[in-house]
């Protein structure tokens, strides 16, 4: 089993619509969570850290649910900018040593 | 603007001869940077933790004779992949972090031919 799992996608979203999606993890010690995102031949940037009551940015909402260790992430009133990869990372401990889900790949069409 | 540099970010060499790729982190002393590597529609993938001062840490299954890993200063770490072979062509990218959010450089599109 991979340490963190995404959906690859691609999720086809219509402009102004809505799309969640969920990543999981197998280290229940993990301690810090985030979503990255990657352009196309891009190195990743960070979007969000994902913090344990939530929290939005925006249009962007982020979860985490240590019981079942998942996080997600969901995006409101998409943008054609937004489609982007989306990669759930999470951090074991300290020193920003970074296990990276495969990327969850998001479409949106106008 | 960018924390952390990659150079260069294009490189395209023969097959047999060695690639230096660098990394700089800009406004701030990186103790540890980190070395991933990215094939087509994959994820990043840890090759190596880089620490200053001392060795490199491999991950599982990457030849730390074949990726050299030098990080002689607080700013600088580099990562040579020596005897390059067409397989080796990948986007490879460092990272450094400063608190909890890790930084990366631009990333450095290797094509081995």
């Amino acid at each position: 089993r991979k340490e963190v799992e995404q959906d690859p996608g691609p999720f086809n979203v219509p402009e102004g619509a809505t799309v969640a999606f969920n990543c999981t993890y197998s280290n229940s010690a993990s301690q810090s969570f985030f979503w990255y995102r990657q352009d196309c031949r891009k190195e990743p940037k960070l979007l969000m850290s994902v913090y344990s009551s939530g929290n939005e940015d925006g249009r962007f909402t982020a979860q985490l649910n240590r019981a079942s260790q998942y996080i997600s992430l969901l995006i409101r009133d998409s943008k054609l900018s937004d489609s982007a990869t989306y990669l759930c990372v999470v951090n074991v401990a300290a020193g920003n040593k970074l296990t990276f889900g495969g990327g969850t790949r998001v479409l949106v069409k106008p | 603007g960018a924390v952390v540099s990659q150079h260069p970010s294009r490189v395209i060499c023969k097959s047999g001869t060695s690639v230096k790729i660098e990394c700089r982190s800009l406004d701030f002393q990186a103790t540890t940077m980190f070395w991933y590597r990215q094939f087509p529609k994959q994820s990043l993938m840890l090759m190596a933790t880089s620490n200053e001062g001392s060795k490199a840490t491999y991950e599982q299954g990457v030849e730390k004779d074949k990726f050299l890993i030098n990080h002689a200063s607080l700013t600088l770490s580099t990562l040579t992949v020596t005897s390059a072979h067409p397989e080796d062509s990948s986007f490879y990218i460092c990272s450094a972090g400063r608190t909890v959010e890790a930084f990366f450089g631009q990333g450095t599109r290797l094509t081995v031919v």
